[in-house]
């Protein structure tokens, strides 16, 4: 079965500075990947996604995640962040033989100081 | 677009009872239904994926009688928790996906207690 880690469980950081959050997964094939944000006491939301074409994928609230297939990794970054940008960040990851049935990393809690 | 709501999005339980949380998709129809658990300060873990008019998917693990899923509608499905205990106590949070992106949109999240 496939797996997703990421590095970071707890990130603490001050406005202005570049954020990186890793993420590695565990398939052989070819997979769909995802980064989704949770901020406090609101519901899963979709940052950017990669399916094909373009390792390097751009998203909302400018993030964005550069895909490394020989290393199996889909790390999410942003060059500036925002206290607004305190949130909980989640790596996911499909193959695409499953479907649409996402395999969740352990999340990243972001705390932005002002 | 590409709502999906929750009903209820708290609710507090009896040892025994059984619970119903619903999962609608506002705006559009979702071909498949996916069903997560969240404990605290962990991530989500996939309980079951539930396709419209078919009997739902469970993942290893995961008690398809004591977690029974119906998904009536291509805009509705259902948990329903039976004979709840403490342990059953989590956050659960449904998703709806349309087919062809692989793309899922998560509803707000449903915090079940039980005492």
């Amino acid at each position: 079965a496939q797996s997703v880690s990421q590095h970071n469980h707890h990130v603490i950081l001050s406005e202005a500075a570049s954020l990186e959050l890793g993420c590695n997964y565990s398939y052989g094939g070819t997979v769909n990947l995802f980064w989704y944000v949770q901020y406090p006491g609101q519901h899963l939301q979709l940052l950017l996604k990669y399916f094909s074409g373009d390792p390097l994928v751009k998203g909302i609230k400018g993030f964005e995640a550069e895909f490394i297939k020989s290393k199996f990794s889909f790390n999410l970054r942003k060059p500036s962040v925002q206290w607004s940008d305190t949130a909980e960040y989640f790596c996911a990851v499909t193959p695409k033989a499953a479907g649409n049935k996402l395999t969740f990393g352990g999340g990243t809690r972001v705390l932005v100081k002002p | 677009g590409a709502v999906v709501s929750q009903h209820p999005s708290w609710v507090i339980c009896k040892s025994g009872t059984s619970v119903k949380i619903e999962c609608r998709s506002l705006d559009f129809q979702a071909t498949t239904m996916f069903w997560y658990r969240q404990f605290p300060k962990q991530s989500l873990m996939l309980m079951a994926t539930s396709n419209e008019g078919s009997k739902a998917t469970y993942e290893q693990g995961v008690e398809k009688d004591k977690f029974l899923i119906n998904h009536a509608s291509l805009t509705l499905s259902t948990l329903t928790v039976t004979s709840a205990h403490p342990e059953d106590s989590s956050f659960y949070i449904c998703s709806a996906s349309i087919q062809g992106p692989y793309e899922q949109y998560f509803g707000p999240g449903t915090r079940l207690t039980v005492t």
